[in-house]
Formats: structure tokens, C-alpha cells, sequence
């Protein structure tokens, strides 16, 4: 089974620039996160969709982050325009369904630096 | 609000020493409790877990024990070896809460031969 695919690895930009990571999860897989991780912390939820629909993105700064499942499978994130604070590695999980019983599978995440 | 406090690294052991890395947690309600492991350049995969108080998961030699009483949920293992370091991160979800998971901050293990 495939495990959840993330691209780019790595981006490097300067600040004021835009950026997107996408995200494919592993097929049959209903619920799709999306993570930022500073380097020293553990991972912090920004977005989780069920399906195409949003569940949660209370943690998402909106005025810059952007986030979309068109079709409930793959998903792409988007900062616009980024900031130097926004330098992490963003990490896709998806599982099942939602239920703190439904393990979460992550990708390998995209290291994002900020200049 | 809902959190995990684990012990911070980086930690640094022998092959075959016992280790332990302490986890505790703060939940308004009833939480599941998990370790997830990252080995480098890769992402994070679920190691153990444990839904319900004094029930211990355990995998690879990994365990940990659910204690309410203590609100714990420590990590051990008797023999560790070079193949086990990694970052190790504790995480709680809340029942019924979207499967909100709450990470800590990690702790990196390096284990020399």
C-alpha cells in the first residue's frame, strides 16, 4: 500500500513570496491533515478536511494560508505571501475517517525555509 | 487547554540501555495516548498507543502504560539499539473531538554502538 506522498521536499523563498505543497493521501483515506512543525516543537494542526469539507481550521492563519481538497483526495496548501516565521516543515497525514481511534499516517513532509 | 509535556533531549544511550522517556499530559476529558517515532528524513509513524486508562501498548520492545493517577504515559524500553534513534513524540487525541491530536515537543534519541 502507498504510503501518503508529499512534494515538494524542500522549498527554499524569500519572504513576500508565495508557495504550495501538495498532498496525496493514501487512497480510501476520508480524512486528510495538514501540519506545520517548527524546528523543536512538535507538529501543530492547521486544517483538517473530511472528504472535500472542512472539519477543523481554527489554527489556520487565514490572512495568509490557504488550504483546499477539491476533490476529496488530493490537497494542495498555499501561503501568500509568506513570512520568515513560516519557515517549518509542513506534514500531510490522512486516515480513515475521524475517530481518535483511526490512525493517522503521515507523509515525509516539505521542509519550507524563508529567506 | 489539552497538552503533552515530554521530557526534552537530546538523549544519548549505549546499545543495550534501558530507556525511558517520561510523558505527561493535561486533558479535560478522557484521551487516547500515542507515541509516534521519526527516523531521519522520514515522517512520523505511529509506534504505540493505549485508548483507556492502565492499558499498556507496546511494539518493536517499545511499551507504555496509560496512567490516570499520574496522567503519564512513559516510554520504555529494556535493550535499545543503534536502529532506534530517532525522535520520539508523544500525542494525545480527544474521543469525539475530530480526532484533534496534541503533540509534544519531541525527544531525539541517539544510541551509540
Amino acid at each position: 500500500e502507498a504510503g501518503v506522498a508529499q512534494s515538494p521536499r524542500y522549498k527554499i523563498i524569500e519572504k513576500r513570496q508565495s508557495v504550495a505543497f501538495w498532498c496525496n493521501p493514501i487512497s480510501g483515506h476520508a480524512t486528510l491533515y495538514w501540519y506545520q512543525q517548527i524546528l523543536g516543537q512538535g507538529p501543530k494542526l492547521l486544517i483538517q478536511f473530511q472528504n472535500n469539507g472542512v472539519v477543523d481550521d481554527s489554527q489556520l492563519p487565514k490572512d495568509r494560508f490557504s488550504a483546499e481538497r477539491l476533490k476529496g483526495v488530493d490537497s494542495t496548501l498555499k501561503i501568500q505571501p509568506a513570512k520568515l516565521e513560516d519557515s517549518a516543515v509542513y506534514l500531510c497525514a490522512s486516515s480513515l475517517d475521524v475517530g481518535s481511534y483511526n490512525e493517522q499516517f503521515f507523509g515525509p513532509g516539505t521542509r519550507l525555509t524563508v529567506l | 487547554g489539552d497538552s503533552v509535556t515530554q521530557m526534552e533531549g537530546p538523549v544519548t544511550l549505549s546499545e543495550e540501555a534501558f530507556l525511558t522517556i517520561n510523558c505527561t499530559y493535561t486533558a479535560t476529558g478522557y484521551p487516547s495516548l500515542f507515541w509516534y517515532v521519526q527516523y531521519p528524513g522520514e515522517g512520523l509513524q505511529l509506534l504505540l498507543k493505549a485508548t483507556k486508562a492502565d492499558d499498556k501498548g507496546s511494539n518493536k520492545g517499545f511499551e507504555a502504560t496509560y496512567r490516570k493517577e499520574t496522567t503519564s504515559f512513559h516510554l520504555e524500553k529494556g535493550s535499545v539499539q543503534v536502529s532506534d534513534s530517532a525522535v520520539y513524540f508523544c500525542a494525545l487525541s480527544l474521543r469525539g473531538n475530530n480526532n484533534d491530536m496534541r503533540f509534544g515537543a519531541g525527544t531525539r534519541l541517539t544510541v551509540k554502538p
